[in-house]
């Protein structure tokens, strides 16, 4: 079964309102998770970097204002879209690290579209 | 830049096929993994290989690690509509954010 989940699956929202996407590891704990997006047909790109009880590290290019990321338990990451535009329409995945550090698992992904 | 190439981007091919796609760099690295996307879900690891030289056999599915671990290669023998899917590549960069090559796009036709 997953060890990933993600909240929402899907998402379908108005151009400007914020959308909040959940990552959870069910039955590990991760203190570091990663978010990454994939446009169609394209592979996945590293966004930022979540760690328990601090900031998130940013990829270059990623707006950390427009991307908040709240890593505020080890079994729960968030990732907010503000403000969202057409342009954000993506496929959004989470993988979360085990405290090992020897496995990486990944969501299942949530697709967001932006009208 | 992308830190991984891999080749082809797209292959469509008949069920019964063999096939190799390629993930190649110019560094060299400690580890290299392989994944499988299928349309809609996460990636799914199919193997790491960490040794040059290394090659391992996951059914129909062989990994090979370059001696100088600086490419890697997956051939699929027999190919069937189930292997569809997109096949990346990738490595830990910093020791522990993956980071993936562009993809090899893979639909086999019944």
């Amino acid at each position: 079964g997953a060890v990933v989940s993600q909240h929402p699956s899907r998402v379908i929202c108005k151009s400007g309102t914020s959308v909040k996407i959940e990552c959870r590891s069910l039955d590990f704990q991760a203190t570091t998770m990663f978010w990454y997006r994939q446009f169609p047909k394209q592979s996945l790109m590293l966004m930022a970097t979540s760690n328990e009880g601090s900031k998130a590290t940013y990829e270059q290019g990623v707006e950390k204002d427009k991307f908040l990321i709240n890593h505020a338990s080890l079994t729960l990451s968030t990732l907010t879209v503000t403000s969202a535009h057409p342009e954000d329409s993506s496929f959004y995945i989470c993988s979360a690290r085990t405290l090992s550090a020897e496995l990486y698992h990944f969501g299942p992904g949530t697709r967001l579209l932006v009208l | 830049t992308q830190l991984l190439e891999q080749s082809p981007q797209f292959l469509s091919i008949q069920e019964g096929e063999n096939l190799t796609v390629y993930c190649n760099s110019s560094s060299v690295f400690s580890s290299l993994q392989w994944y499988r996307q299928e349309p809609g879900e996460g990636p799914v690891l199919l193997v790491t290989v960490v040794t040059g030289g290394e090659v391992k056999k996951l059914k129909r599915l062989t990994f090979q690690f370059g001696d100088a671990r600086k490419d890697s290669s997956l051939h699929i023998t027999a190919a069937q509509p189930g292997d569809t899917g997109l096949y990346l590549c990738a490595l830990l960069s910093g020791g522990f954010k993956t980071i993936f090559g562009a993809g090899t796009r893979l639909f086999v036709k019944a």
